[in-house]
């Protein structure tokens, strides 16, 4: 069972350029996530989706889009790199919350660079 | 929203000692704690978690406080040893918040040495 898997695992951009980062889960979960990962910053939401088709914007969304046209990808757009979106990026995915709480479960993060 | 405050941001431990990491939430209406260990190149992954109906959560040999009325709680490791190592991250969610969304701590780096 592969869990939460990102792809790419590393990349390095230019400024101006573009790039999708892809999360794919496997565990049939409604609920996912992207989060960035700076230094001394923990881990910050930047988008999130509640089901196929619907997305919302989190803690820093600018200068981001995603799109989850089904319900296993959840895909995060750089349309203009800029070097402050150098970070590592991490995908989580849960089950709905309601009133049991469920665990969001990570990928290993892709690790991006703009220069 | 929700503030998650973390202590301390470096732990440096020996080998069978224990480890304690704190953190403080802003918002009563929080309602689930889980706390994340992240090694090195990979991402984190939820060692334990509480309810605000629990004041200790206990699993080999580590444990979670919550105290509401002070509205922090605390992972605490006991018999520490090398593969402890690891950044651990604390979160809080909202009881209003219907989307799962969690508010991480900044992360305690732990250092265990032999």
């Amino acid at each position: 069972n592969a869990g939460v898997t990102q792809t790419p695992k590393f990349r390095v951009l230019k400024t101006g350029q573009s790039m999708t980062l892809l999360c794919a889960q496997d565990m049939n979960h409604e609920y996912m996530y992207w989060y960035r990962q700076d230094p001394g910053m923990g881990l910050r939401l930047i988008h999130y989706s509640v089901g196929e088709g619907t997305t919302a914007k989190g803690e820093v969304p600018d200068g981001y889009n995603v799109s989850r046209l089904k319900k296993q990808n959840f895909l995060l757009g750089l349309e203009s790199a800029a070097p402050s979106q150098t970070s590592v990026y991490f995908c989580a995915s849960s089950y709905p919350t309601g009133i049991s709480n469920q665990p969001q479960h990570f990928g290993d993060g892709t690790r991006l660079s703009i220069l | 929203g929700e503030n998650v405050e973390q202590h301390p941001s470096t732990l440096s431990v020996q080998e069978g000692d224990s480890a304690v990491i704190k953190c403080t939430y802003s918002d009563s209406a929080s309602n689930y704690f889980p706390w994340y260990k992240q090694e090195l190149g990979k991402g984190p992954q939820l060692i334990i978690d509480i309810r605000s109906n629990v004041g200790e959560k206990k699993d080999q040999r580590i444990a979670v406080t919550l105290n509401k009325t002070a509205k922090h709680f605390s992972l605490h490791i006991t018999e520490t040893q090398p593969e402890d190592s690891a950044v651990y991250f604390c979160a809080a969610r909202m009881t209003t918040d219907s989307w799962g969304k969690l508010q991480f701590g900044a992360g305690t780096q732990v250092v265990v040495t032999p």
